[in-house]
């Protein structure tokens, strides 16, 4: 069974903060895709990495895939309140048909 | 472009009783996927088709879970009789491809109370 651990579980931090949240496992993937989920709506996808050590960039988030693909993390650079929500990670292995989603971390950023 | 449309979107019904939730994927989309999502146990896979074929069930907890999908446009997600303990956010997501790395595009989930 892939399991898949986000750290932390809640984050609260004041506007301009930098911050890392992370994904981990003990299972190798092909890919981990990275969603954020705001109240009353269904997640909503950040990113898709798919090689180790890959990194992406989505304007003031940095997203990186471990070197062997078992981890990965998510940067925000000077938060705003509009970065608040859960963000998920989800892991497949190759040819699978369907992935695995973390806990997910709760992001609150105040203004 | 209209995305993955659930309804309704809030169900409220008394232990016993029957509930239906109603799913319309991303057309040319041919992987439908049902979640349940719960504060204690986040987000859970019920069950996936490709191409209107049920490929995994195995997150389906009880037989008093059924899902179908009659045809590439619609799909339900059944709860018959409910039981307090499936309260929970019930989610359609559709992919193009069945591929794990496909993006998942969700709808806007079902919230579901069962009193």
């Amino acid at each position: 069974t892939q399991l898949l651990e986000q750290s932390p579980q809640f984050l609260s931090i004041q506007e301009g903060e930098n911050l890392t949240v992370y994904c981990n496992s003990s299972s190798v993937f092909s890919s981990l895709q990275w969603y954020r989920q705001e109240p009353g709506e269904g997640p909503v996808l950040l990113v898709t990495v798919v090689t180790g050590g890959e990194v992406k960039k989505l304007k003031r988030l940095t997203f990186q895939f471990g070197d062997a693909r078992k981890d990965s993390s998510l940067h925000i650079t000077a938060a705003q309140p509009g970065d608040t929500g859960l963000y998920l990670c989800a892991g497949a292995r190759a040819n699978a048909g369907k992935s695995t989603f973390g806990d997910g971390t709760t992001l609150t950023v105040k203004p | 472009d209209a995305g993955v449309i659930q309804s309704p979107r809030h169900e409220v019904t008394e232990m016993g009783q029957e509930v239906t939730l109603r799913c319309k994927p991303i057309s040319g989309h041919n992987s439908l996927f049902w979640y349940r999502q719960t504060m204690m146990r986040g987000l859970e896979l019920l069950i996936y088709f490709n191409n209107n074929v049920p490929i995994d069930d195995s997150g389906m907890p009880e037989d008093r879970f059924s899902a179908k999908m009659p045809n590439a446009s619609f799909s339900t997600l059944k709860i018959q009789p409910s039981e307090p303990r499936d309260s929970a956010v019930y989610f359609c997501a559709s992919s193009l491809q069945g591929l794990a790395s496909s993006p998942l595009h969700f709808g806007n989930g079902t919230r579901l109370t069962v009193t």
